[in-house]
C-alpha cells in the first residue's frame, strides 16, 4: 500500500465495487491524518480527516480506518463511481503544525 | 465563491529569469501556504503565512520569496529561476495555521529551461 514516503502507483476497480486505498505512516506522534483527492490537472481536494485518538470515521461514501498498532491508514470508498477516478494521497500532521504528504495512489474506475 | 485562485496556470521561463506567482482566496482564511509538487514526491511546503503580516519558511524555501499582501493574497516570487524549480506549484489556505482542512488552488505548472 501507499506510504508517506513510498507509493503504490495504481489501483483499478469496477464501477459499483468498493475501493480500499492504503497508507502506511511512520510517525507515531502525528495527531491527525488526512485524505486528499487530486483529479488530473487540478489541485488536491480535502476528503476526510481522522484524529489519532479515533479508529474510524465515516463521511459520505467514504470511511477512514486508523490502526495505530501497525501505523496504517486506509480509505474505503463505497460504490465507486467513474468520478472517483483520481490520485488519492494521505497526509499526517506532526508537531501541531507540520504536514507530511504521501505520493498517492492512482485509482481508475472501470465502467 | 471562487475559493483559491492562482495565476498563471502555465509558465515557461529561461534560467535566471524572475517571476511572481499570484494566489488569492475569498474564504476569509487566516493562513495561506505555497507548496510544490514533483513527480514521485509528496507535496512539499515552501513558505507559509500564519496570518496577515507574517510569513515563515517551510521545508524547501531556498530560491523563493513570498509576500502576504493582505488577508486575501499571498504571492510567491522566484528571483532567478533554475531548472530545479520546474514543478507544479499549489497555493492553499486554511482557517487557522495548520488546519487539517486545507483548500488548494488549481496550480501553476512552471517549466524552467
Amino acid at each position: 500500500g501507499e506510504s508517506v514516503g513510498l507509493h503504490l502507483p495504481t489501483l483499478s476497480v469496477q464501477e459499483g465495487d468498493n475501493s480500499i486505498i492504503n497508507c502506511a505512516y511512520s510517525n507515531s506522534a502525528s495527531d491527525y491524518f488526512i485524505w486528499y483527492k487530486q483529479e488530473s490537472g487540478k489541485g488536491p481536494q480535502f476528503i476526510i480527516d481522522i484524529r489519532s485518538n479515533m479508529d474510524k470515521r465515516q463521511g459520505q461514501r467514504v470511511t477512514v480506518l486508523l490502526n495505530k498498532t501497525v501505523k496504517h491508514l486506509s480509505l474505503q470508498i463505497a460504490a465507486t463511481q467513474p468520478g472517483d477516478s483520481a490520485v488519492y494521497f494521505c497526509a499526517e500532521r506532526y508537531a501541531g503544525n507540520q504536514f507530511y504528504f504521501g505520493t498517492g495512489t492512482s485509482l481508475t474506475v472501470i465502467p | 465563491n471562487a475559493g483559491v485562485t492562482q495565476t498563471p496556470k502555465f509558465q515557461v521561463l529561461k534560467t535566471g529569469q524572475s517571476m511572481t506567482l499570484q494566489c488569492a482566496q475569498d474564504m476569509n482564511h487566516n493562513s495561506m501556504y505555497w507548496y510544490r509538487q514533483d513527480p514521485g514526491m509528496g507535496l512539499r511546503l515552501i513558505y507559509y503565512s500564519a496570518s496577515e503580516g507574517t510569513t515563515d519558511k517551510g521545508e524547501v524555501p531556498n530560491g523563493y520569496n513570498v509576500s502576504r499582501l493582505n488577508k486575501r493574497e499571498f504571492s510567491l516570487r522566484l528571483e532567478s529561476a533554475a531548472p530545479s524549480q520546474t514543478s507544479v506549484y499549489f497555493c492553499a489556505s486554511s482557517e487557522r495555521l495548520a488546519g487539517v482542512e486545507q483548500f488548494f488552488g488549481p496550480g501553476t505548472r512552471l517549466t524552467v529551461l
